[in-house]
């Protein structure tokens, strides 16, 4: 069963321009969330997405957003780029949306570098 | 609101010692608590979880327990390997937030022969 695929993998992008992100979950999966990974700050949740519709939403500005298509892949958008959006982006999907005893399967994550 | 602190790092053990990372949490309700791993090169996998107070999670050797008392859930390893080398996150999941999962900010750990 393939696993979780983002793409791209790496990307270099300026200060200001826009930048969007895929992820295919693994099949039969429906729940597609995603997180920045900073050195500092760890994992940081974004958003998750269920048939389509944004369930939960983290605590990112309005320049960050996501959508999901009817086959449960799932891109995110981040527009007016800044230098602290320089991250690792990985996406997780799960089977259903968690019963909080959930497994998230991670895919290896979009690095995005801001110069 | 919920989150988790976990020890920092970096850690380097010798090869057979005895390994723990605390990780303590605060959440409203009875959460769901997991430790991932972070291979090198490679993407974030789940190591072991524990969904209720006093369940003890294992796999690979590595065992932490649920402790609602203490609000704990520290890893433990009773002889690391070489292999073992990685970043550990703990990360918990509350009631009714689907998969928004709260993590630490990482432990890594270095083991050498």
């Amino acid at each position: 069963k393939a696993g979780v695929t983002q793409t791209p993998r790496y990307l270099i992008k300026t200060r200001g321009q826009q930048v969007t992100l895929s992820c295919s979950p693994i099949s039969g999966h429906r729940s597609v969330s995603w997180y920045q990974q900073t050195p500092g700050q760890g994992l940081q949740f974004l958003f998750e997405y269920f048939s389509e519709t944004q369930r939960n939403k983290g605590n990112f500005p309005g320049r960050f957003s996501g959508r999901q298509f009817s086959n449960s892949r799932s891109e995110m958008n981040v527009s007016t780029l800044e230098l602290g959006d320089s991250a690792l982006y990985l996406c997780a999907s799960s089977p259903e949306p968690g019963l909080n005893t959930g497994e998230l399967f991670f895919g290896e994550g979009s690095r995005l570098t801001v110069l | 609101g919920d989150s988790v602190t976990q020890m920092e790092g970096p850690v380097t053990l010798s090869e057979e010692a005895f390994l723990t990372i605390n990780c303590t949490y605060t959440a409203t309700g009875y959460p769901s608590l997991f430790w991932y791993v972070q291979y090198p090169g490679e993407g974030l996998q789940l190591l072991l979880k524990a969904t209720k107070a006093d369940d003890k999670g294992s796999n690979k050797g590595f065992e932490a327990t649920y402790r609602k008392e203490t609000t704990s859930f520290h890893l433990e390893k009773g002889s690391v390997q070489v292999s073992d080398s990685a970043v550990y996150f703990c990360a918990l999941s509350g009631l009714n937030t689907g998969n928004q999962f709260y993590f630490g900010t990482g432990t890594s750990l270095t083991v050498i022969p």
